[in-house]
């Protein structure tokens, strides 16, 4: 079965430094993984995902992903991080279903603070 | 502007009353989805629905009803609430129903059931 793992519930860093937002996947096949973020108050935003294609994925807000099959990760990255970067951000992988359609398998989410 | 909203966006109710949360979007997309988030559970699939009339069971689906009569609405219905069902709900709509494309998220519907 597909599965999401991000090791870590919260991330701390401060401004202008750069982060990293761990996600560990388990699939059989190719795998369709996509980042989301969600503000406070708000529903989830997609930022970026991986497809096919060059394993450095470049998405909103200057966030970044690299997809690394050997090690089956999916980091999500920023070189500068910014106080407003701080939401709870989302690990995803997209399950194809026998019927056509496919089920979303998310991460339990990491809480990223920026500290001024 | 392109999107999905939800009503009610807060709702208190008690078990037993049955209630309905509406699911619009305005971008003409063929799958449309509902899904519950539980502190430290990430967000689970409850059904979802590769175009009109079609639906199908998510993760999570006991408890729950939906239709799909327009491709633009996706109605969430709760029969008999429980407080089991008190949570953060989120419809999501996306373009097709092949795997590649990201989801449109609602801004979420907090319920709480006594």
């Amino acid at each position: 079965a597909q599965s999401v793992a991000q090791p870590e519930d919260q991330v701390n860093v401060a401004e202008g430094n750069p982060l990293t937002v761990k996600c560990t996947y388990s699939v059989s096949g190719n795998p369709y993984l996509f980042w989301y973020v969600q503000y406070p108050n708000r529903g989830l935003q997609f930022l970026l995902k991986y497809i096919t294609g060059d394993n450095l994925v470049k998405g909103s807000y200057g966030f970044e992903a690299e997809f690394n099959k050997s090690q089956t990760s999916f980091h999500l990255k920023k070189p500068s991080a910014l106080v407003s970067d701080s939401a709870l951000y989302f690990c995803a992988v997209r399950d194809p279903l026998r019927d056509g359609g496919f089920k979303t398998i998310f991460g339990a989410g990491t809480r990223l603070f920026v500290k001024a | 502007e392109a999107q999905v909203t939800q009503n009610p966006r807060y709702l208190i109710t008690v078990t037993g009353k049955k209630l309905t949360v509406t699911c619009s979007q305005n971008m003409n997309h063929e799958y449309m989805s509902w899904y519950r988030q539980d502190p430290g559970l990430g967000l689970r699939q409850i059904y979802y629905s590769m175009n009109v009339e079609v639906t199908d069971k998510g993760d999570v689906p006991e408890g729950y009803k939906v239709s799909r009569k327009e491709k633009r609405n996706f109605p969430l219905i709760l029969e008999s609430p429980s407080p089991n069902q008190t949570s953060l709900y989120f419809c999501a709509s996306s373009l097709a129903a092949t795997s590649s494309y990201e989801q449109y998220f609602g801004p979420g519907t907090r319920l709480t059931v006594t």
